[in-house]
């Protein structure tokens, strides 16, 4: 049973450029969220997609955009790139919206702007 | 600011003694709560859940206590083993379950000693 796959797992890019991470959720999961963790810090909700829409998003700003596949795989999208976009990037992926179960984190992709 | 925040950094036990790591939350709202550990590396794995309408909930040598009168949530790790070094983080939202964004704290360090 395949858990929350993420590519690449470390990813180099330049400042003003533009980055897309990809996800696979686990096994019989529908819902995905994306999450940004900051080097010793907890990671912080980007956005959640659903039946292929954004459903709930955190403070980030639009330069952060995603997409979810019919087959609920997902990619999340940042343009502009920033010193600050620097981080461990989490995918997380569920069943449903309405029913209580647990997220399913990947091991995420490492995003190093320079 | 942050909802959910831990109230150690680092937390150092000796192999086999019992580990018991603290998490504040000041969101009153909040009715779901998880911990997660998360090993150098890797993406935060689910170790256990309440909800508020639970005060204590046990797992495979894991235990979680709620107090919403203080507004504070433990997790507990009975004989603590080598495997059980990473950074613990607790986190919360209002929603029941994984569907909506979670609120992370900053997470608790725990070391092992020998």
């Amino acid at each position: 049973d395949a858990g929350v796959t993420q590519s690449p797992t470390h990813l180099i890019k330049t400042r003003g450029q533009q980055v897309t991470l990809r996800c696979s959720p686990k096994s019989g999961h529908d819902t995905v969220s994306w999450y940004q963790q900051a080097l010793g810090q907890g990671p912080q909700f980007i956005f959640q997609y659903y039946e292929e829409e954004e459903r709930q998003r955190g403070n980030f700003p639009d330069r952060f955009s995603g997409h979810q596949f019919p087959n609920y795989s997902s990619e999340l999208n940042v343009n502009a790139l920033l010193l600050g976009d620097s981080a461990l990037y989490l995918c997380a992926s569920t069943w449903g919206v309405d029913y209580n179960s647990p997220l399913h984190f990947g091991n995420g992709t490492r995003l190093t702007v320079t | 600011g942050e909802s959910v925040g831990l109230h150690l950094p680092t937390l150092s036990v000796q192999e086999g003694d019992n580990s018991i790591i603290n998490c504040a939350y000041s969101n009153s709202a909040s009715d779901y709560f998880i911990w997660y550990k998360q090993e150098s590396g890797k993406g935060p794995q689910f170790i256990i859940d309440i909800r508020s309408n639970m005060d204590k909930r046990q797992g495979q040598r894991v235990t979680v206590l709620l107090n919403k009168t203080v507004k504070h949530l433990s997790l507990q790790i009975a004989a603590t083993q080598p495997g059980d070094s990473a950074v613990y983080f607790c986190a919360e939202n209002m929603s029941g379950g994984g569907a909506d964004g979670l609120t992370f704290g900053k997470g608790t360090h725990l070391i092992i000693q020998p």
